[in-house]
């Protein structure tokens, strides 16, 4: 499986700045997503990071809030833009196989104060 | 409206013995189930997948069941270890071919020694 790592591993950020979180991947990968997983909630996906082309969303999220940057196979950034309390969450880039497997990094852990 | 239903309880079961953890789901018809594991502050694990044409998977220690006319998958640990106390999230998908996932809010598992 691949080996995958996030920045910054937590933050504490102020209500209207904005915060980019990076995934880096030891190999190249086609499918990479990016979930949010909300204090007791479960995790869900808020968009595929698509290579050479804008990211798409889940219903609910959008590209001015949470743009998406996937310039090669083994990178992609999420930026949570305009932050308020409500986007306190963790933050986990994924990576998918083609026999439908799923590999998570170790989140990004998001306070807005 | 499509939904996961884990046990939220904690389940506590002595070492040795074997764990029994359920997902349920209700207004969905997934082409493939997952079960993951996710330890306080880290990233989901992936386990087992079974899709909807398998009645049961196994890996290791791990059994998977996946019951589409019951609507139910329950996730076996056999001769539970302390070092298996965890979260443990189903995730189904309903198309094959699709990364989707809807995940379950998960069941804590605790084995005491």
């Amino acid at each position: 499986s691949a080996v995958i790592s996030q920045k910054p591993s937590r933050d504490i950020c102020q209500r209207g700045t904005s915060l980019t979180i990076q995934c880096q991947v030891d190999s190249q990968v086609t499918m990479m997503f990016w979930y949010r997983q909300q204090p007791g909630q479960s995790l869900t996906l808020i968009a595929t990071a698509n290579q050479g082309s804008e990211a798409t969303y889940e219903s609910g999220f959008v590209i001015d809030k949470f743009p998406i940057s996937r310039p090669n196979l083994t990178f992609s950034t999420l930026t949570v833009s305009n932050m308020s309390p409500e986007d306190s969450s963790i933050y986990l880039c994924s990576v998918g196989t083609t026999s439908y497997e799923q590999y998570f990094g170790p989140g990004t852990r998001l306070t807005v104060t | 409206s499509q939904k996961i239903e884990q046990n939220s309880e904690a389940l506590n079961i002595q070492e040795g013995k074997t764990a029994t953890l359920t997902c349920n789901y209700t207004n969905y018809s997934p082409a493939y189930l997952q079960w993951y594991r996710q330890d306080p502050g880290r990233g989901p694990v992936f386990l087992l997948l079974i899709r909807e044409n398998e009645k049961e998977k196994r890996k290791e220690r791990l059994k998977v069941t996946f019951d589409t006319t019951l609507k139910q998958s329950l996730f076996h640990i056999t001769a539970s270890q302390p070092a298996d106390s965890a979260t443990y999230l189903c995730a189904l998908a309903g198309t094959s071919g699709t990364y989707n996932y809807i995940f379950g809010t998960g069941t804590r598992l605790k084995v005491l020694a």
